[in-house]
């Protein structure tokens, strides 16, 4: 089992431009989340997505839109690029939600977004 | 507001040391405790969670957590620090009831580990 990938690993950006961060699992998790990593900062939650076709919005959404493709995938985007969103972006699964059962979230790699 | 706090940004530890990693929360209701550690360079893997029952946490690599309710704490020990424990760890919590998911964490503690 590869558990979460994403891709690209690295990203440069130009401010205004649009991009797509993939991530996808292989564990048949129910629940996907995507965080970001600012230096000092913890991780923040973006969005998340109880199950195929349904998302909601985390503590930090604005600037990013979200798609759960299906089961295995959830896709984070950014429309407008700005050196706000300069950061480490991870995404999560879940069996369901850790909220309620204290699920195990597993973490991908993350991918590393430089916006100029 | 739900938060985490660690309140050590770093920790520096003599290899074979015993540590300990602080956390305190602040919610309404008893939450579900999490430690993870992230490598420089990787993603984030779970070292322990407390989620009812037994206030001491067993987890892998040596680890463990004692959570305690009147001080609203989570702190992270292990007896005998290895130089391959040198990393980023973090506090991180959730809790049922509040109508949304996903994790808060803490800022996290850099461990240093000095041979």
């Amino acid at each position: 089992n590869a558990g979460v990938t994403q891709t690209p690993k690295f990203q440069v950006l130009k401010t205004g431009q649009s991009m797509t961060l993939q991530c996808a699992q292989d564990m048949n998790h129910n629940s996907m989340y995507w965080y970001r990593q600012d230096p000092g900062m913890g991780l923040r939650l973006i969005y998340y997505s109880a199950s195929e076709g349904t998302t909601d919005k985390g503590e930090v959404p604005n600037g990013y839109n979200v798609s759960r493709l299906n089961k295995r995938e959830f896709s984070l985007r950014l429309e407008s690029a700005a050196p706000s969103q300069t950061s480490v972006y991870f995404c999560a699964s879940s069996e369901g939600w850790v909220s309620t059962g204290g699920e195990t979230q597993y973490f991908g790699p993350g991918t590393r977004l430089l916006v100029l | 507001a739900q938060s985490v706090t660690q309140p050590d940004i770093h920790i520096t530890v003599s290899e074979g040391a015993s540590l300990e990693l602080r956390c305190n929360y602040s919610y309404g209701a008893t939450p579900y405790l999490f430690w993870y550690v992230q490598s420089p360079g990787q993603g984030l893997q779970l070292l322990l969670k407390y989620f009812s029952g037994d206030t001491l946490v067993q987890g892998i690599k040596g680890f463990e957590a004692e959570f305690k309710r009147s001080q609203s704490s989570f702190n992270l020990r292990k007896p005998s620090v290895h130089w391959s424990d040198a990393a980023e760890y973090f506090c991180a919590a959730t809790y049922s009831g509040g109508g949304a998911d996903g994790l808060t964490f803490g800022k996290g503690t850099h461990l240093i580990i000095q041979p």
